[in-house]
């Protein structure tokens, strides 16, 4: 059973980096498919953050891409997200999962961590 | 475009039919998949591809495809289907994962 958990720091300073860590069970970070990073702002909707794929490719939401990075520990099998020059826009839970899409257009996400609540603020 | 739009909130009477809808172009390329949120919950997986369901999904959850736009349909629905449905697919030009706004979703 594919677990993952996320980690890391429940408050960040403005102007500053909010970093996170995703750790995986039951499956290789370096195997076929694509870990993602999605956040989901106070009563909002989702939002599609990122995504890694082998552990050396990424795929960034536009929107957020001049200020983001996602990368990977396959030694500790976890990867990461470094969001820098946050804002209280940035207050969100935070979700990693896996993803997965093939040729004949099938996509889903499964599973999702539990998420982690990362408060933007002074 | 790269938008997926869903009502934001449809009724069902419980142990009737409801059908949540989800629009965009980029579903004529790639499959809907759809995830239910409870509050305080993460999203789950309940109906993706050509309406498949993950284990332990009750078979009452359905989906389809038509054209542009994708329908979860809920037979029976049940008082523990109240929840946040989101469906997601991929943008149909840069391939990037989208969601659409989601829909409450009220068991009378």
């Amino acid at each position: 059973q594919v677990q993952l958990q996320e980690s890391g720091p429940g408050l960040v300073r403005p102007s500053q980096t909010l970093s996170l860590t995703c750790t995986v069970s039951g499956a290789s970070i370096s195997s076929s498919y694509y870990w993602t990073w999605i956040r989901q702002l106070p009563g909002k909707g989702l939002e599609w953050i990122g995504y890694m794929f082998t552990s050396t490719t990424t795929y960034y939401n536009p929107s957020l891409k001049s200020r983001l990075i996602i990368s990977a520990d396959t030694s500790k099998n976890q990867f990461s997200l470094k969001l820098s020059s946050v804002t209280a826009a940035d207050t969100a839970v935070y979700y990693c999962a896996r993803y997965y899409y093939d040729s004949t257009g099938i996509n889903w996400i499964d599973p999702w961590g539990q998420g982690t609540l990362v408060t933007v603020s002074s | 475009s790269s938008e997926l739009t869903q009502d934001p909130a449809v009724s069902v009477a419980l142990g009737q039919t409801v059908t949540v809808t989800c629009q965009g172009d980029g579903l004529r390329a790639f499959y809907a998949s759809w995830y239910q949120q409870k509050p305080g919950q993460a999203p789950v997986l309940v109906i993706f591809g050509n309406n498949n369901r993950p284990s332990g999904i009750p078979d009452r959850f359905s989906g389809s495809t038509s054209g542009n736009t994708a329908s979860l349909t809920i037979s029976g629905a049940q008082a523990e289907d109240e929840a946040d449905y989101y469906c997601n697919s991929r943008d149909i030009t840069s391939a990037h994962v989208v969601f659409g706004g989601g829909t409450k979703l009220t068991v009378l």
